[in-house]
């Protein structure tokens, strides 16, 4: 347990689909990440929430909608996806986003769109 | 440009033997440094990070990594590994509110 929990583990959606993936973390953390993993790729950072405000949106799809409704959970909201969205979705926090001690990864969605 | 560069995608390593995986970087600041890992179906641990002070860090699991500001290298080592140190590890480079991160390295551990 790394104190950052997502749901689900696996997720299988249709192009027509819309899904959410969930966040949780109890660690006092005040920011939190959205990132994707693919295959030979770095790490993509999505979005960055601090304090429940969005602070950094990367230049990814409107498919993708994230949600942060307090500073323990986050959602990401998923809808029409294409194929190529198909990878690890990962979820972090860190103390702020002002001061980098360190992430606190989940262990990740693994999403396939079919 | 800020960068983070593995230029080992695979290694393979008998159990007992040591290691070394190589990260180099360009940031335009005096960076913090990340190693993190990964084992297959779960997130990213972090195994040790480098802020200041001593160029020399410790780690959990018995790992260790230098960072040598001449050769924006922060590489990772072990003296013995284990069969369970097969896994994937990332170096991330940045700043006080920005990680990248490299490709990762993937490490396998023949017994």
């Amino acid at each position: 347990e790394t104190g950052v929990t997502q749901t689900p583990r696996h997720l299988v959606m249709g192009m027509t689909n819309k899904k959410s993936l969930k966040c949780e973390q109890h660690l006092g953390h005040n920011a939190m990440y959205w990132y994707k993993q693919s295959a030979k790729k770095p790490l993509e950072l999505m979005f960055v929430y601090s304090l429940e405000e969005r602070v950094e949106n990367n230049s990814v799809p409107s498919r993708f909608s994230p949600e942060c409704p307090n500073s323990s959970h986050l959602f990401l909201h998923l809808h029409t996806l294409q194929p190529e969205d198909s990878a690890l979705y990962l979820c972090a926090s860190s103390q702020d986003q002002r001061s980098n001690y360190g992430y606190t990864f989940g262990s990740g969605t693994r999403l396939t769109v079919v | 440009a800020q960068s983070v560069t593995q230029p080992d995608i695979h290694i393979t390593v008998s159990e007992g033997a040591s290691l070394e995986l190589r990260c180099n970087y360009s940031y335009g600041a005096t960076p913090y440094l990340f190693w993190y890992v990964q084992s297959p179906g779960q997130g990213l641990q972090l195994l040790l990070k480098y802020f200041s002070g001593d160029t020399l860090v410790q780690g959990i699991k018995g790992f260790e990594a230098e960072f040598k500001r001449s050769q924006s290298s922060f590489n990772l080592r072990k003296p013995s590994v284990h069969w369970s140190d097969a896994a994937e590890y990332f170096c991330a480079v940045g700043g006080p509110d920005k990680l990248i991160f490299g490709t990762g390295t993937r490490l396998q551990v023949f017994p």
